[in-house]
C-alpha cells in the first residue's frame, strides 16, 4: 500500500529555522516526484516545487523560489521543506503528495505549521 | 504563474447536476488536456477525482466527470448527495516544466 507520512505539528517563532519531512513507502521512491503543496488557513491550494528523488533534480514554483528548500534522502525514502528563517505568513498546512505524470493520486496527511512570536 | 479562476461557490439541491469551471491561459489549461480536479473536505487531504482531463481514478463515482473547451476545463457532479459538499479544486500542467498550478477553489454546497 502507497502511503506518504508526514512529520507532526510544528509551533516556531519567527526567525527561526524548520525542516518537516514526508517519507514514502511501498513504492519506489526514485521514480517518482515529490510535489509539496501549501495552504494557508482558510485559503486554496498553492503548487510549490517538486523533487526527483532518484537523481534530486527540484523546480521551483516562481512565489516559492528562495523562500524555501525542497531536498530528499532516498536511502531513508523522505523528502523534506525547510525554511531558514521562518515568517508569520509561513503559517498554514503544508501536504506533500506523490506526482503521477500530471496528478498526485496520493497525498501525506500534512504536517501544519504555525509561527508566532 | 497565476492561479486558473474557479467560481468561489457553487450550489445545488440533492439529485441536482453542477458544474464547476477552471479557465486558465493557452499555456497551461489550453495546451495540455492534462488538468486534475481534487475534492477536500474540511480537515483532509486533497482526494484525486478527475485526471488527465476526463479520467477516473478507480473507487471514485460515475457521477464526477471532466472536460475542455479551449482554456476552460469542467467538472460536472451528477444526482448531487449531501457527501459531495466539500472544496474542489483543479489544477493543470504549466507548459513543459513539470510544475502545476492549482485553481482558486470553489466550494459546493448542497442545498
Amino acid at each position: 500500500e502507497v502511503q506518504l507520512v508526514q512529520s507532526g505539528a510544528e509551533v516556531k517563532k519567527p526567525g527561526e529555522s524548520l525542516k518537516i519531512s514526508c517519507k514514502g513507502s511501498g513504492y519506489t521512491f526514485t521514480t517518482y516526484w515529490i510535489v509539496w503543496v501549501r495552504q494557508m488557513p482558510g485559503k486554496g491550494l498553492e503548487w510549490m516545487g517538486i523533487i526527483y528523488p532518484g537523481d534530486s533534480d527540484t523546480r521551483y514554483s516562481p512565489s516559492f523560489q528562495g523562500q524555501v528548500t525542497i531536498s530528499a534522502d532516498k536511502s531513508i525514502s523522505t523528502a523534506y521543506l525547510q525554511w531558514s528563517s521562518l515568517k508569520a505568513s509561513d503559517t498554514a498546512m503544508y501536504y506533500c503528495a506523490r506526482l503521477y505524470g500530471s496528478y498526485s493520486n496520493y497525498w501525506g496527511q500534512g504536517t501544519l505549521v504555525t509561527v508566532s512570536s | 504563474q497565476s492561479a486558473l479562476t474557479q467560481p468561489a461557490s457553487v450550489s445545488g439541491s440533492p439529485g441536482q447536476s453542477i458544474t464547476i469551471s477552471c479557465t486558465g491561459t493557452s499555456s497551461d489549461v489550453g495546451t495540455y488536456n492534462l488538468v486534475s480536479w481534487y475534492q477536500q473536505h474540511p480537515g483532509k487531504a486533497p482526494k484525486l477525482m478527475i485526471y488527465e482531463g476526463s479520467k477516473r481514478p478507480s473507487g471514485v463515482s460515475n457521477r464526477f466527470s471532466g472536460s475542455k473547451s479551449g482554456n476552460t476545463a469542467s467538472l460536472t457532479i451528477s444526482g448531487l448527495q449531501a457527501e459531495d459538499e466539500a472544496d474542489y479544486y483543479c489544477c493543470s500542467s504549466v507548459g513543459s516544466s513539470t510544475l502545476g498550478v492549482f485553481g482558486t477553489g470553489t466550494k459546493v454546497t448542497v442545498l
